[in-house]
């Protein structure tokens, strides 16, 4: 167990909606990270939270926007879905700013778009 | 971001040491060369970085070339568990950016 939650396990809905993914990172981590894992992209780094700010940015769409609160927890928002955007969304937490942090993973959210 | 690679599989038989091969030709002075790896159905979890010597941990060794330009993680005795894939990621000291890049890593079988 590496301390980092994430909720909804499982997530299944239509295209055009809009979800909410959830992550509680490690008790102490500042920073949370969000992942998107797709066969044929494989791993794919989306954005970074450092207490509360926006740190980093990855492949994430204009559709997609997260956000961390003051407890820290984050949320990935995903709207007007596609087929394409099914995957497995992983969170994962590191004590300080990142670079050289180990990084903690959670069990990841399994969303399909039908 | 420096590149790695890895061979797409290897295979091993249970209890005999593993011995997972990682190339960085193009590693810079301030990266560390840090392994994960993801199991079935889970997500990636650390194994173990280092900078320039070797390093032992519960889990594995890391093994570092003296020119740094390749690096091999040690199993010392594969178990069932450790069918994975495993990924040689660099992150640079002081990078601006924290997240790690993930190759295709190396889909490791470990026969019993």
């Amino acid at each position: 167990d590496s301390g980092v939650t994430q909720t909804p396990k499982h997530l299944i809905t239509a295209t055009g909606q809009r979800v909410t993914l959830r992550c509680s990172p490690r008790s102490g981590d500042l920073s949370v990270y969000w992942y998107q894992q797709s066969l044929d992209q494989g791993l794919q780094f989306l954005i970074q939270y450092y207490n509360g700010e926006e740190r980093a940015k990855g492949n994430i769409l204009e559709r997609f926007s997260a956000q961390q609160f003051p407890d820290l927890h984050s949320e990935l928002n995903l709207s007007s879905l596609e087929l394409g955007d099914s995957a497995l969304y992983f969170c994962a937490s590191s004590p300080g700013r990142g670079s050289t942090d180990t990084q903690y993973f959670g069990p990841g959210t399994r969303l399909t778009v039908l | 971001d420096a590149k790695t690679t890895q061979p797409n599989s290897m295979e091993s038989n249970e209890e005999e040491p593993v011995h997972l091969p990682c190339n960085h030709s193009t590693i810079s002075g301030t990266d560390y060369i840090h392994w994960y790896r993801q199991l079935p159905s889970q997500g990636p979890e650390y194994v173990i970085h280092g900078l320039t010597s070797n390093v032992n941990n519960r889990m594995a060794s890391l093994a570092i070339a003296e020119d740094r330009k390749s690096s091999t993680l040690i199993l010392h005795r594969a178990t069932l568990r450790d069918a994975a894939v495993y990924y040689c990621i660099l992150t640079r000291f002081g990078g601006s950016q924290g997240n790690l890049i993930f190759g295709k890593g190396t889909k490791l079988s470990v026969k019993p």
